[in-house]
């Protein structure tokens, strides 16, 4: 199974963008890439999911290089809503037994 | 829509007591997790249920913790005894797919549960 590799904390400040890299050097051919956010009490809540290249929706962008081993987490201009912590997850494909692993995540500090 | 249920919120035990949590997933949604979330790390997958088929339960320590899910629909996860290091969060989640592409969790607020 592919574990993940992300930095334990960041910080930034309002209206910069934000990316946050997560190695995974041995993900499996058709494993797939998601990110999850979690404010404090609450479950955590999904952000965007990717296989390869570009991935863009309403609030994050997702790059992944060709050879997949990484892939960054792109937050356009944050907001002090933005503090949370950022999961990376790799898994989900047959080779994986379609498992998901999730490590300690990046907990994300937006200051004004 | 509704989102993921779980009752009760928090819950406070003694060691060696039991307790049981239930959940109720999105309507339509065939898949179903139990994860166990310890302060300051991320959640562990418990037991992952397909309609109320066990898909992955790998990581229950089934000596003490059982789950089912009824009709598929609603799940109950029950510890029996607990030990203090059974104190965590417990979250529910419930998925359209079981895996791959397009697998997006939804995930209830959790249980926190404390084990003195």
């Amino acid at each position: 199974l592919a574990k993940t590799t992300q930095p334990i904390s960041m910080d930034s400040y309002e209206g910069q963008e934000v990316n946050i890299t997560c190695s995974h050097n041995n993900i499996a051919t058709n494993d797939y890439i998601t990110w999850y956010q979690q404010f404090p009490s609450q479950g955590p809540r999904f952000i965007i999911q990717g296989y390869k290249t570009k991935v863009t929706n309403e609030v994050a962008s997702l790059f992944i290089p060709a050879d997949r081993k990484s892939s960054t987490l792109s937050l356009p201009r944050v907001s002090l809503s933005d503090t949370a912590v950022y999961y990376c997850l790799v898994g989900g494909g047959m080779d994986s037994n379609y498992q998901l692993i999730w490590g300690a995540g990046t907990k994300l500090i937006i200051k004004p | 829509e509704a989102g993921v249920a779980q009752s009760p919120r928090y819950k406070i035990i003694e060691k060696r007591q039991s307790v049981a949590f239930w959940c109720n997933p999105i309507s339509g949604h065939a898949t179903l997790y139990w994860y166990q979330q310890i302060l300051g790390q991320g959640p562990k997958l418990l037991i992952q249920f397909q309609n109320n088929g066990v898909v992955d339960d790998s990581q229950l320590p089934k000596d003490r913790f059982s789950a089912e899910r009824l009709k598929g629909v609603d799940s109950t996860l029950k510890i029996q005894p607990a030990k203090l290091e059974d104190s965590a969060v417990y979250l529910c989640a419930s998925s359209r797919v079981p895996s791959g592409a397009y697998n997006e969790q939804f995930f209830g607020p959790g249980t926190r549960l404390t084990v003195l």
